[in-house]
């Protein structure tokens, strides 16, 4: 089975910080990977599908790269709405493997 | 619009069953993989089975294989996660979601059945 493995666990930053999360898969998954934002409460939130493609509706200050095993989610101006826990995902056709999530909180 | 409506939360005791279920609408609900994610309070995103409402082919996490049964009526658009007999460690958020299969991903997502098992 593939894990994703999601740093950090826990990240404390400001409002208008550069953030960036990373997501490593324990074999090559291409481009076959998804994040989410989730907030108390709530359920998730698609933001990227494919590694890098930003989900309709979604700020552009939201983004994703990487491909093979190692993948980022970076916000590049954190605002109030972003503080939040995020998700990546991966899907084969076989089977769903969520990260272990990263929660961002206010520094 | 596409929307997943859910049962509402349940409170039973450890040995009973139950069936939660997760109603689709503004889509073809046979053409789309449905699945079950489980978030235990405090914790993270696990995902559970998912059906194809046309054939009822199902996937199923080696985690929760034998623990629960997932299923589907597209005559009314639904689809269904049961117990047989539920233990205290089954409470948690269950979240019904929509998946796109071209992309890989869950796109669309229902507002979540709390389930709690206590004596």
């Amino acid at each position: 089975d593939i894990q994703m493995t999601q740093s950090p666990s826990t990240l404390s930053a400001s409002v208008g910080d550069r953030v960036t999360i990373t997501c490593r898969a324990s074999q090559n998954i291409n481009n076959w990977l998804a994040w989410y934002q989730q907030k108390p409460g709530k359920a998730p939130n698609l933001l990227i599908y494919k590694a890098s493609n930003l989900e309709s509706g979604v700020p552009s200050r939201f983004s994703g790269s990487g491909s093979g095993t190692e993948f980022t989610l970076t916000i590049t101006s954190l605002q109030p709405d972003d503080f939040a826990t995020y998700y990546c995902q991966h899907y084969n056709s076989y089977s769903v493997t969520f990260g272990g999530g990263t929660k961002v909180d206010i520094k | 619009e596409v929307q997943l409506v859910q049962s509402g939360a349940e409170v039973k005791k450890p040995g009973e069953s139950l069936k939660i279920s997760c109603k689709a609408s503004g889509y073809s609900f046979s053409n789309y993989w449905i699945g079950w994610v489980r978030q235990m309070p405090g914790k993270g995103l696990e995902w559970m089975e998912i059906i194809y409402p046309d054939d009822s082919h199902t996937r199923s996490s080696p985690s929760f294989q034998g623990q629960v049964t997932i299923s589907a009526d597209k005559s009314i658009s639904t689809a269904y996660l049961q117990w047989s007999s539920l233990k205290a460690s089954d409470t948690a958020m269950y979240y019904c979601a929509r998946l796109s299969g071209i992309f890989g991903v869950f796109d669309y997502w229902g507002q979540g059945t709390l389930v709690i098992v206590s004596s």
